[in-house]
């Protein structure tokens, strides 16, 4: 069936260093690609997203890349800071207006 | 601007009794989802609302959840005869239009503990 997998399930970066975040899909259909970020006691908010007709989006200091033909893609946060400390999810499309969500990263920043 | 409300934030309940959680979506906003998130982990769909068609209960784990969308607008999830098990956030989501590749905007969530 569909599947997203997503790693590393924990990740602790020192401030000002980068973060990268690697997510798997398995159904060659899938074509938007979006990234979640949950602060605790909040519901996830959209940062950013990746149709397939792209290969790279970038805004400020957070970048997508998408894999076609290895079916992966990556977020990755330059320059990290304080409050990008939240639990970070990617999504690809499945079937039937449904998106599929891995089980996230938990992202903490060292000061 | 307004964003996705759900009611209440937490809610706890004995074992064995009925729950029904609220969502406000996006005005304007024609498609519906809820999801469940248990602690650490990821969200599974439960159920899509899309304008006046059919709603697509395929992820609702039993029979005892059931949701509805009235005039197109506000959702309610129920439960039923609650178990320990149905313990998690319950997060709702909403849409511009019909399409996956709709950016999806979530509520805070209602936080479910059943004792």
């Amino acid at each position: 069936g569909e599947n997203v997998e997503q790693h590393p399930s924990t990740l602790s970066v020192q401030e000002g260093d980068s973060a990268v975040i690697k997510c798997t899909y398995s159904d060659s259909a899938s074509n938007y690609f979006p990234w979640y970020k949950q602060e605790l006691g909040k519901g996830p908010q959209l940062i950013i997203d990746i149709r397939s007709n792209v290969g790279e989006k970038k805004d400020q200091r957070i970048a997508v890349t998408l894999n076609k033909t290895a079916k992966h893609f990556s977020l990755h946060i330059t320059e990290t800071q304080p409050e990008d400390s939240a639990v970070y999810f990617c999504a690809a499309t499945g079937r039937d207006d449904k998106i599929i969500f891995g089980k996230g990263t938990r992202l903490h920043i060292l000061p | 601007g307004a964003g996705v409300s759900q009611s209440p934030s937490n809610k706890v309940t004995e074992k064995g009794k009925d729950v029904e959680l609220r969502c406000d979506p996006i005005s304007g906003h024609t498609a519906l989802y809820w999801y469940r998130q248990s602690l650490g982990q990821g969200l599974e769909f439960l159920i899509y609302f899309q304008g006046n068609s059919a709603p697509d209960k395929s992820g609702l784990p039993s029979d005892r959840f059931s949701a509805e969308r009235t005039g197109g607008s506000v959702s309610t999830l129920t439960i039923q005869r609650t178990q320990q098990e149905d313990s998690a956030v319950y997060l709702c989501a909403s849409s511009a239009d019909r399409g996956a590749w709709q950016p999806q905007h979530f509520g805070d969530g209602t936080r479910l503990s059943i004792l």
